[in-house]
């Protein structure tokens, strides 16, 4: 059975630009929910998508938006970047909306230069 | 406003001695607690999780953890350390479909 499949695992950018990544979740896991890691702030949650509508938001600004389709796969889309954008970036699936996070990607690692 | 913390951000065991990563939460009533681990070249895997009923909860890869109402805290623990379980440990708390992870622990085996 395929883990999460977190896609492009590296991206370097430069500030201003928008950058969107892409979450596939374990088959038939219809729940992904994004969360940004860095060493300053830990892991933070930054959205859930289930049945392609954002169920819960946390607390970053409209800049950080995504989208879930029909298959539950998901993209994060983050815009005008800035240099605190540098991050790992996860996703993680689960069954349904409002489960625990319970399997996770390894992650996007984004550099803002 | 909810909150988790790991106050401990490192710690060193030696292969084989126990182990207890200390995790408080802070919220009204009783959240969902879990543990994660992230190895490095892993993702995050959850190791276990307390929604209700007895207050020991049994994982994977040997690990346990226990919920003190009392104490607010979810301590987690291992009685025989391995080398594998070097890693970050993270806790976590699920309230009102919020998800809020703990800062995390460090975690070094030394043989």
């Amino acid at each position: 059975k395929a883990g999460v499949t977190q896609t492009p695992r590296y991206l370097i950018k430069t500030r201003g630009q928008q950058v969107t990544l892409s979450c596939s979740p374990i088959s038939g896991h219809r729940s992904v929910s994004w969360y940004q890691q860095t060493p300053g702030q830990g892991l933070q949650f930054l959205f859930e998508y289930f049945s392609e509508t954002q169920r819960n938001k946390g607390n970053f600004p409209g800049r950080f938006s995504g989208r879930q389709f029909s298959n539950s796969r998901s993209e994060m889309n983050v815009s005008t970047l800035e240099l605190g954008d540098s991050a790992l970036y996860l996703c993680a699936s689960s069954w349904d909306w409002g489960d625990q996070p319970q399997h996770f990607g390894d992650g996007t690692r984004l550099s803002i230069l | 406003a909810q909150s988790v913390t790991q106050p401990d951000i490192h710690i060193t065991v030696s292969e084989g001695a126990s182990l207890e990563l200390r995790c408080n939460y802070s919220y009204g009533a009783t959240p969902y607690l879990f543990w994660y681990v992230q190895s490095p070249g892993q993702g995050l895997q959850l190791l276990l999780k307390y929604f209700s009923g007895d207050t020991l909860v049994q994982g994977i890869k040997g690990f346990e953890a226990e919920f003190k109402r009392s104490q607010s805290s979810f301590n987690l623990r291992k009685p025989s350390v391995h080398w594998s379980d070097a890693a970050e440990y993270f806790c976590a708390v699920m309230t009102g479909n919020q998800f809020y992870f703990g800062t995390g622990t460090s975690l070094t085996v030394i043989p």
